[in-house]
């Protein structure tokens, strides 16, 4: 079955202690986003990936960071988390410019 | 940049239209519409290219005006299924490297 795979689909955690939220697609796409959803304020991007080792910023990437070093797998990594960092957060793959496909969403609670 | 939607929510009633609106600053090459239901992910609509395309997808359908830098979603004859959070997305051109960004969304809430 396509899909995007996010773990952990829920995390609570304390500030400065580091986590990763891994994402993973089957669907052999290059492109792949991450998206933080705040009530009110849509789907931002934090970063993207055009392909296998390109990354770029998106809208709000202080506090976060990625790696593509494979074409299936997308880590986001909270390096030192914040409360404001607080939020729901989704991957999601396309081929370039085609239909996104999500993950499931990852709550993150930071206190 | 962030495009515009409007309007920010809207109640219908089963049965009735709704017409969501998509604005840029900027021009744009494509244009996405979601649809996120409470608790789910984001899931495909539909895409429109630039050419004054219009699509459609059973009763909702979508038109591209390029030159006013603008789409809109036209839902017709609207059933519970349809309530929801309505979010287009936006590319500036195909140069392969542009990311897709999204507006605030529009809250459809479809009552009987």
């Amino acid at each position: 079955e396509a899909q995007v795979t996010q773990n952990p689909r829920y995390l609570i955690t304390v500030t400065g202690k580091k986590l990763t939220v891994t994402c993973s697609q089957n669907m052999n796409h290059e492109y792949m986003s991450w998206y933080r959803q705040d009530p009110g304020l849509g789907l931002r991007q934090i970063y993207y990936s055009m392909n296998v080792e390109v990354t770029d910023k998106g809208d709000v990437p202080e506090g976060y960071k990625v790696s593509r070093k494979e074409k299936r797998n997308f880590p986001l990594i909270l390096e030192s988390p914040s409360p404001n960092q607080t939020s729901l957060y989704f991957c999601a793959s396309s081929f370039s410019g085609g239909e996104l496909f999500f993950g499931e969403g990852s709550r993150l609670t930071v206190l | 940049q962030q495009p515009v939607q409007s309007p920010q929510a809207v109640i219908l009633r089963e049965g009735e239209d709704a017409v969501i609106n998509c604005s840029s600053s900027k021009a744009l090459y494509s244009v996405h519409w979601y649809r996120q239901k409470h608790g789910e992910a984001p899931v495909f609509l539909m895409i429109l290219l630039k050419g004054g395309e219009q699509k459609g997808h059973d009763k909702i359908s979508a038109s591209f005006n390029e030159k006013k830098q603008q789409s809109s979603l036209y839902l017709t004859a609207s059933q519970l299924s349809y309530s929801g959070t309505y979010f287009c997305g936006t590319e500036r051109w195909n140069s392969g490297n542009t990311p897709l960004v999204f507006g605030k969304g529009t809250r459809l809430s479809v009552i009987a």
